[in-house]
């Protein structure tokens, strides 16, 4: 089956730091990605929409200039969280869609903010 | 209100068969998912169904929607301790490829 995977699988950085986490499609071409976010105990929450080639759409309330999102090729897209606060400390997941109706989860990256 | 909506905890024990809820609120939904998620990892799709289907089956799992009334069922026949995980119900808004919306999931505890 299809794979995706995360790079880092957790991170721990001193506040006000940025950190960058990838997202690889490993089988397929992923003309879709998608950035959620889950707190412990919640459920998970879209932030963006990626599309390779073209700017990402964000959800209402996240911030576009803390969250950047990169999605250079079919099988590679990156979030960089600038600035990191401790709120900023979650369970990030990427999924990755080749168009059809499933979507691929990675193992997700959790981030600790100190 | 929340688009989709399930229990937050379910006990049973091992052998017996497990029944998880999920109603959703938009009726445009297109497909529907069951993910699965264990502590501390990733989601995993257990299986999905289209919204002009009433019933899929797959092994031990048989997805049951009422279109009517917005409700989406998980059967799990023949529990085992390793089904003990968070269970997501997620809909997809308008076609396939698009971002889903997921429940608060339901976590399972399987006694043996």
């Amino acid at each position: 089956g299809a794979v995706v995977s995360q790079h880092p699988s957790w991170v721990i950085c001193k506040s006000g730091t940025s950190v960058k986490i990838e997202c690889r499609s490993l089988d397929f071409q992923a003309t879709t990605m998608f950035w959620y976010r889950q707190f412990p105990k919640q459920s998970l929450m879209l932030m963006a929409t990626s599309n390779e080639g073209s700017k990402a759409t964000y959800e209402q309330g996240v911030e576009k200039d803390k969250f950047l999102i990169n999605h250079a090729s079919l099988t590679l897209s990156t979030l960089t969280v600038t600035s990191a606060h401790p709120e900023d400390s979650s369970f990030y997941i990427c999924s990755a869609s080749s168009g059809d109706e499933t979507q691929y989860f990675g193992p997700g990256t959790r981030l600790l903010v100190l | 209100g929340e688009d989709v909506e399930q229990s937050l905890f379910l006990s049973v024990r091992e052998g017996d068969s497990s029944v998880i809820n999920c109603t959703y609120t938009d009726s445009s939904s297109t497909y529907l998912y069951w993910y699965k998620q264990e502590p501390g990892a990733g989601l995993q799709l257990l299986t999905y169904i289209f919204s002009n289907m009433d019933m899929k089956q797959d092994q031990r799992l048989t997805v049951l929607l009422n279109k009517k009334d917005k409700h989406l069922s998980l059967r799990i026949a023949d529990t085992q301790t390793g089904d003990s995980a968070i269970y997501f119900c997620a809909e997809s808004k308008n076609q396939a490829g698009t971002a889903l919306i997921f429940g608060k999931g339901t976590t399972l505890s399987v006694s043996s």
